[in-house]
């Protein structure tokens, strides 16, 4: 089945560890997007790919880099994590449709981060 | 003020209740999009609305531009419904076209 796949689940880190999260999708989707979840909170998107073109939100803080090497996968790099970095990290993509039709955006499973 | 606001917050209801949970939002917007997460879990996409009313199955989603409102209901609710319910919704214009701006979220519990 077509899917969004976020790996790993669940990542522990230490204070100031780098970490990488992963995402890769077969939807063939033009965009993808970086969100943190923080408990009893609503998704906060950190930055998003429409192809090649890397859209950063204006508060994301500089801890936060992506890449996404082609199509398919797109990663979040946190240079430093510390202690409020810890949250569930979702991933999604969609297909980028004309203005004032909407789309759908496919979430991933999620990688739980826990900072130690 | 939040864009997107959602109500109730909490809703505890009996297996077999009809549920209702309420979004309503201040800008212009290309599409509604009512969200489910399981405790722990990923996001479910369960409808996208721009006009009228979608059915799936027990879930009905309902939306009134004109008075920038949109309904959840649930006919019929059972536990495995129990979930937070998110009504996000995506902006009409360009630049930022696609980014969603979410409400906080209603957490269902439907008792057996």
């Amino acid at each position: 089945d077509a899917m969004v796949i976020q790996n790993p689940r669940y990542q522990v880190t230490q204070f100031g560890k780098p970490v990488t999260l992963s995402c890769s999708q077969t939807l063939n989707h033009n965009v993808m997007y970086w969100y943190q979840q923080k408990s009893s909170q609503a998704p906060k998107l950190l930055f998003h790919y429409y192809d090649k073109d890397f859209n950063n939100e204006a508060d994301t803080p500089d801890n936060f880099q992506s890449r996404r090497p082609n199509t398919s996968f797109c990663f979040l790099d946190i240079r430093s994590p510390g202690l409020g970095d810890a949250a569930m990290y979702l991933c999604a993509t969609s297909r980028r449709l004309t203005s004032g039709s909407g789309y759908t955006q496919y979430f991933g499973p999620g990688t739980r981060l826990t900072v130690l | 003020k939040n864009e997107v606001e959602q109500s109730p917050q909490n809703l505890t209801a009996q297996e077999g209740e009809f549920i209702t949970i309420n979004c309503s939002y201040s800008v212009g917007i290309s599409a509604l999009h009512w969200l489910q997460q399981h405790p722990g879990g990923g996001i479910v996409s369960l409808f996208m609305l721009s006009s009228g009313k979608k059915k799936h199955g027990r879930l009905i989603a309902t939306i009134n531009i004109q008075e920038k409102h949109s309904s959840l209901h649930i006919t019929a609710s059972h536990p495995r419904d129990s979930a937070v319910y998110i009504c996000a919704v995506s902006r009409n214009y360009g630049g930022s076209q696609g980014n969603l701006i979410f409400g906080k979220g209603t957490k269902l519990s439907v008792k057996p």
